[in-house]
């Protein structure tokens, strides 16, 4: 069964340093987000991607964060210059249609920031 | 308050039991689905509900949804320990490509 692959697994970082995490969505899908859950909290939206655009983004997704799909396959998110309050679990989610259908989520790249 | 708050925070019941967790929103809604999410792993769709659908089934899951009262239940029936799990909902406002999740209610299943 085709999944959302995500790397690295968990990533630790020095406060200030830049980072960037990987994602390999399902291939026949057109929309691509990124989700954060910081430990015991709700699952937050960070920013949804199609046609190689930003569609939509949250307050969260400030100048220190970038998305880019560098090639067919790749999706990832950069966090120009990370503060302790980046540490979370980081999902990347990938779906057929916009709004209507379902996500399907890879397995979360654990950040650290310290 | 924010759009989709779960109801319980936390519920622990026999395997056999049935769970039923709730979760009221704020906005109106083009659907509202609901998410597994295992510790520490990824969030896994289990049903997706339209506005106009009142109630759906899929296996053990039953989900309902009141736009009236802007809420909706999931039912497991029948619980087993692998249910253990949060369950999240999510909802659709149609504004904007994106859903908004909840806090969640962590479900456990003793055996």
């Amino acid at each position: 069964e085709p999944e959302v692959t995500q790397t690295p697994s968990h990533q630790v970082t020095q406060m200030g340093q830049e980072v960037i995490l990987r994602c390999v969505p399902i291939s026949n899908h057109l929309y691509f987000y990124w989700y954060r859950q910081i430990l015991g909290q709700k699952v937050e939206f960070l920013v949804s991607f199609y046609n190689n655009e930003i569609s939509e983004k949250s307050e969260i997704f400030d100048d220190q964060f970038s998305v880019e799909r560098p090639d067919g396959s790749n999706f990832t998110l950069k966090i120009r210059s990370t503060k302790l309050e980046d540490s979370a679990m980081y999902f990347c989610a990938s779906g057929e249609v916009a709004n209507t259908g379902e996500l399907f989520f890879g397995e979360g790249s654990r950040l650290t920031v310290l | 308050s924010q759009q989709g708050e779960e109801d319980p925070q936390a519920l622990s019941i026999q395997e056999g039991e049935n769970a039923t967790m709730n979760c009221s929103y704020k906005t109106s809604i083009n659907n509202l689905q609901w998410y597994r999410q295992n510790s520490g792993r990824g969030l896994v769709h289990l049903i997706l509900i339209r506005s106009n659908e009142r109630e759906k089934h899929s296996g053990r899951l039953r989900v309902t949804l009141d736009t009236s009262k802007k809420s909706s239940s999931l039912l497991i029936t029948a619980s087993r320990a692998a249910d253990t799990a949060s369950y999240f909902c999510a909802t659709d406002t149609g504004r904007g490509n994106m859903l908004t999740f909840g806090g969640g209610t962590r479900l456990m299943v003793k055996p």
